[in-house]
């Protein structure tokens, strides 16, 4: 089955830029959406479509993909910023996966 | 406002029933796909299912299909995860999103546990 790959845990200090990779075979030919997650709460959407940022997420958040990588950059990081975060995408089999996630700390 | 609220989550024991609902507000719910998501205890997201606009399309994670059916009711706003032989590794948070492709609303989740 398909699979998302996303690093377990990245770690900055504030004002730096947190880089979050998931990689997946189809992502070439697939958008890839990133949500965030804090402890508690259910998910919110800060990147669709590879790069697109939804209406009322800071623009320190960006997304890029080139070929079977794709990118969430936190740029300028900030304290509130640490959460889990879950790459999404499809394989175009009718099916969904996530990453397994990456815990960003940011101290 | 956008809203989606879920429920009909609790204790269940192993091979147990249950549905849950998401009752959707603040939107055309007849125009969108819609998907369960799940979280088991300190684990990440898994997509569960999702259904077409009319209902004639439905799909499932492996681990589901043939257990759990996912439904809509247009009329009344609703979506519907029935859960039948439920297994200890089914315990999560499920939540209902609203799906565009991406999943831009979600409701707060409702608790499913399994257990004898």
């Amino acid at each position: 089955s398909y699979a998302l790959t996303q690093p377990p845990s990245v770690s900055v200090s504030p004002g730096q830029s947190a880089r979050i990779t998931c990689s997946g075979d189809a992502l070439p030919k697939k958008y890839v959406h990133w949500y965030q997650q804090k402890s508690g709460q259910a998910p919110v959407l800060v990147i669709f479509e590879d790069n697109k940022r939804p209406s009322g997420i800071p623009e320190r958040f960006s997304g890029s993909s080139s070929g079977t990588v794709a990118t969430l950059t936190v740029s300028g990081a900030q304290v509130e910023d640490e959460a889990d975060y879950f790459c999404y995408s499809t394989d175009n089999s009718n099916t969904w996966v996530f990453g397994g996630g990456t815990t960003v700390t940011v101290l | 406002e956008m809203q989606l609220v879920e429920s009909g989550g609790g204790l269940v024991q192993p091979g147990g029933s249950l549905r849950l609902s998401c009752a959707a507000s603040g939107f055309t719910f007849g125009r969108y796909w819609m998907t369960w998501v799940r979280q088991a205890p300190g684990k990440g997201l898994e997509w569960v299912a999702n259904i077409k606009q009319d209902g004639s399309e439905k799909y499932y994670v492996d681990s589901v299909e043939g257990r759990f059916t996912i439904s809509r009711d247009n009329a009344k706003n609703s979506l519907y995860l029935q859960m039948n032989s439920l297994r200890a590794e089914d315990t999560a948070v499920y939540y209902c999103a609203r799906d565009r492709g991406d999943m831009d609303v979600w409701g707060k989740g409702t608790t499913v546990a399994v257990a004898s």
